[in-house]
């Protein structure tokens, strides 16, 4: 059974820092693993999604990094700002036959101060 | 283009009632998920429609969930009879297909509260 986690739970930094949040699952035998952000009482937003063959995706400040063989990802945030503040989730699509199937960190809850 | 909607956006019933839960995908996604998020737990996977067929049912959590999908379009989520411990919020989800390796899109969720 696939396991996700998410480290750390919680995470607070001062405007500007840059920062990494960890992932890592039990399960290599992964189709694609995503990071998205869900802010309070709204649902998720894709933020970068990496292929299983794939090590790194970057969008803006957003740097995604896969490690398949030991299960790890890191999510990079350059130049930390108050509106990163959200819960980031990790997650990892399954292949074989439950395709379709999402399985989900506890997630990080980022704040940024200014 | 507009985004995955849900509705109703929240729900307050009594025990014991059956409630219906809608999910209006991104137009020409074909790809539908649901999820649910019990307060304080992580996301947790319920079942997923590739077209309007469902190959993975194995997240329902009893035999009083149900889901249908039809037109390859609007999908429901149907949970008869329900307990105290269904109160959570369901997400739905659409793609572009399962098999593409594209993100999945969110909606805003159905905050559900059995009394």
């Amino acid at each position: 059974k696939q396991e996700v986690t998410q480290i750390p739970a919680a995470l607070s930094v001062p405007e500007g820092e840059n920062l990494v949040l960890n992932c890592s699952f039990t399960d290599s035998a992964i189709y694609n693993l995503q990071w998205f952000r869900q802010d309070p009482g709204k649902g998720l937003t894709s933020l970068l999604l990496i292929q299983s063959s794939q090590r790194e995706q970057t969008s803006g400040r957003l740097n995604a990094s896969l490690d398949k063989s030991s299960g790890r990802s890191t999510l990079y945030i350059a130049a930390s700002q108050p509106g990163d503040s959200a819960t980031y989730l990790c997650a990892v699509q399954a292949g074989g036959t439950s395709y379709g199937k999402l399985t989900f960190g506890q997630g990080t809850i980022l704040t940024v101060h200014p | 283009g507009a985004g995955v909607s849900q509705s109703p956006s929240n729900k307050v019933t009594e025990k014991g009632k059956d409630v219906e839960l809608r999910c209006d995908p991104i137009s020409g996604h074909t790809a539908l998920y649901w999820y649910r998020q019990r307060l304080g737990q992580g996301l947790e996977f319920l079942i997923y429609f590739q077209g309007n067929s469902a190959p993975d049912k194995s997240g329902l959590p009893s035999d009083r969930f149900s889901a249908e999908r039809t037109g390859e379009s609007v999908s429901t989520l149907t949970i008869q009879r329900t307990q105290q411990e269904d109160s959570a919020v369901y997400l739905c989800a659409s793609s572009r297909g399962v098999y593409l390796n594209q993100p999945q899109h969110f909606g805003d969720g159905t905050r559900l509260s059995i009394l």
